[in-house]
């Protein structure tokens, strides 16, 4: 089975600084990488996600952008942090050349405070 | 934009009563179904993948329904224990989409 590591695990930024989340995935080749966030009192929202190097679909208009510099490493970065970044970011990897009933698998998270 | 919805958003039950939320998504183009447990500071933990009209699957205490025709899923706690707090999230995978759309959750508290 897949593991994915995240780091780091708590952040606190100043607003207008950059941030840089960092996401690698082990056991599994050319997965399917996202990353979602829950703001405070809310659901998972699906930010981005990427299907292969390079390739990145944004899901919501937002002060961050992703990265896949590699097959098994996807980034979330910002130039400059808002108060609303503010959340808990989870990374997620999905087989998709696997079976149909293939599942999720997330990263520990990161829970960003932004003051 | 797909539309998933659950409910309820919230359930307070006393340990060992039974429990059960449901999770209604548009029929039409289904691929798979999934349920998750995301426990406070954890990440979500698969229960279920469920991909065929009237699958009906089983872990120990929690089992889950399908029916992709009228478009809804059914998660059913038997003897709720404090262990089982958690919020509750459905999602689905329609049609040949690269990602799945998740329910705003039903957040469970069990107490003694």
């Amino acid at each position: 089975s897949q593991t994915i590591h995240q780091w780091p695990a708590t952040l606190v930024q100043p607003v207008g600084s950059p941030l840089s989340l960092e996401c690698t995935v082990e056991g599994t080749s050319n997965p399917n990488l996202y990353w979602y966030r829950q703001a405070a009192g809310r659901g998972l929202q699906l930010l981005f996600y990427s299907v292969g190097i390079g390739q990145i679909s944004s899901e919501v208009p937002q002060n961050l952008s992703a990265s896949r510099p590699q097959d098994r490493q996807f980034i979330l970065s910002s130039k400059k942090l808002l108060l609303s970044d503010s959340g808990f970011y989870l990374c997620a990897s999905y087989d998709r050349v696997g079976q149909r009933d293939e599942k999720l698998f997330f990263g520990s998270g990161t829970q960003l405070s932004v003051l | 934009i797909l539309n998933v919805e659950q409910s309820p958003q919230s359930l307070h039950v006393q340990e060992g009563d039974s429990t059960n939320f449901t999770c209604s998504f548009p029929s039409s183009n289904f691929y798979a179904l999934h349920w998750y447990r995301w426990e406070t500071a954890k990440s979500p933990e698969a229960l279920f993948v469920m991909t065929l009209n009237g699958d009906e699957k089983k872990k120990g205490r929690i089992s889950a329904t399908l029916n992709t025709k009228e478009g809804y899923s059914y998660l059913y706690i038997k003897g709720s224990q404090p262990e089982d707090s958690a919020t509750y999230l459905c999602a689905l995978w329609a049609g040949t989409a690269s990602k799945l759309t998740f329910g705003t959750g039903t957040r469970l508290q069990v107490t003694l």
